[in-house]
């Protein structure tokens, strides 16, 4: 089993849908959760990040943690064509000093107009 | 420049060159990473520098992979002896301090192109 599990889809909504993306982890030692954007041959680029539990908002996007079920979600309101795109669920934790992450394989997102 | 740049952004080689990968970090970072991206799999991490040297190599797969970086800016990736398993998207993230890297807020850039025939 790997340390972080996602589905890799693809996914295929409509414009205007309500998007729900979803990581497991098994490691109970991760504390940062962090959600990055890949579009096509580019690098990724972080969307947001939480630290522990809870939830976070910024615009259409809400990050949920839940560390008792070792469960997070990316909520995207409003989907958009331009939010077609690969999106990497990203942890890390205190024993590694932070400094590295652990990736999940990534959700291809499509969102027809 | 204003971001991570990385060149080349495609190599094709053959079975057993060596190659050799550059990373250009945002100016002023202090950290610098390397993962690696294998098709349809999310970033692995390979190696993390704070300064001019190596914090963390755990992430190198074996000893045909070695980093640099010796000026505490631009690093290079070395990879002896390459097989076909090698081919992948490199891709290099640097980041302020290692507080900022707390929050997970590497920036990347657009990744070397490995293939290997």
């Amino acid at each position: 089993q790997k340390e972080v599990e996602q589905d890799p889809g693809p996914l295929s909504v409509p414009e205007g849908a309500i998007v729900s993306l979803n990581c497991t982890y098994s490691n109970s030692a991760f504390q940062y959760f962090m959600w990055y954007r890949q579009y096509s041959r580019k690098g990724p680029e972080l969307l947001m990040y939480t630290y522990s539990s809870g939830n976070k908002e910024d615009g259409r996007f809400t990050a949920q943690v839940d560390k008792s079920s070792k469960y997070i979600s990316l909520f995207i309101r409003d989907s958009q064509p331009s939010d077609s795109a690969t999106y990497l669920c990203a942890m890390s934790a205190r024993n590694s000093g932070y400094s590295t992450l652990t990736f999940g394989k990534g959700t291809m997102l499509l969102v027809s107009p | 420049g204003a971001g991570v740049s990385q060149t080349p952004s495609n190599k094709v080689t053959e079975k057993g060159k060596y190659v050799e990968l550059r990373c250009d970090p945002i100016s002023g970072h202090t950290a610098l990473y390397w993962y690696r991206q294998s098709l349809g799999q999310g970033p692995e991490f390979l190696i993390y520098f704070q300064g001019t040297g190596a914090a963390d190599d755990s992430g190198l797969p074996n000893d045909r992979f070695f980093a640099v970086r010796p000026e505490g800016s631009v690093s290079t990736l070395k990879i002896q002896r390459t097989e076909r398993g090698d081919s992948a998207v490199y891709l290099c993230a640097s980041s302020l301090t290692i507080s900022e890297a707390n929050t997970g807020e590497l920036f990347f850039g657009e990744g070397s192109r490995l293939t290997v025939l």
